[in-house]
């Protein structure tokens, strides 16, 4: 089955600065990428997502990149701000797997003001 | 809001009891997923409803069942409860026709035991 591993586990940044979260997956048939926030206590909330048919896609200060040969996508937060700080979580799913989401671990950002 | 709702918020109950965590998904919605999030944890997939049907089980224990009614509700049932299984409880809805695959979480079920 699917495995999809994230990191780092643990990322600091000051504020403005950028910050980068990568992801690598194992199934080849995967073909969606979504990544979403949680901030303590509260849901996961899409921020962003990315299908296979497309390398690249922004919004606002986040970017999504994918990598379909590597099996590696990337998510890109640009002038970071201290409400950025949460653990942000990618995930895999394909067609054929029902719509499943695979989960990695997670990265706990924290953006120092 | 993402337009999912669970019931209840929170929950304290002692080992060997038996719950019940209810999710009603966004309207229009026919999958609701189950995921369970330990202190500290990711999101680990336990199973998926489709219209009623189970279509996809994740690493859900014998334990934990779940059904989806006519209405689309879905309820995921936890017995034998052990100290383990203290935790937060997502349910995520979304259309799921081909290739629609965005997850849309309810705000959670905290789920103690002690």
């Amino acid at each position: 089955g699917e495995n999809v591993e994230q990191h780092p586990s643990t990322l600091s940044v000051q504020e403005g600065d950028s910050a980068v979260i990568k992801c690598t997956y194992s199934d080849s048939a995967s073909n969606y990428f979504p990544w979403y926030k949680q901030e303590l206590g509260k849901r996961p909330q899409l921020i962003i997502d990315i299908r296979s048919n497309v390398g690249e896609k922004k919004d606002q200060r986040i970017a999504v990149t994918l990598n379909k040969t590597a099996k590696h996508f990337s998510l890109h937060i640009t002038e970071t701000q201290p409400e950025d700080s949460a653990v942000y979580f990618c995930a895999a799913s394909s067609t054929g797997s029902q719509g499943n989401l695979i989960f990695g671990k997670g990265t706990k950002l924290s953006v120092k003001p | 809001d993402s337009g999912v709702t669970q019931t209840p918020k929170h929950l304290i109950t002692a080992t060997g009891q038996r719950v019940t965590l209810r999710c009603s998904p966004r309207s229009g919605d026919l999958s609701v997923y189950w995921y369970q999030q330990s202190l500290d944890q990711g999101l680990q997939f336990l199973i998926q409803y489709y219209n009623g049907e189970e279509r996809a089980k994740g690493n859900i224990l014998e334990r934990f069942s779940a059904q989806q009614f006519p209405d689309l509700h879905s309820e995921l049932n936890l017995s034998s409860l052990e100290l383990g299984d203290s935790a937060l409880y997502f349910c995520a809805s979304s259309p799921w026709t081909s290739g629609d695959n965005e997850q849309f979480f309810g705000p959670g079920t905290r789920l103690t035991v002690l």
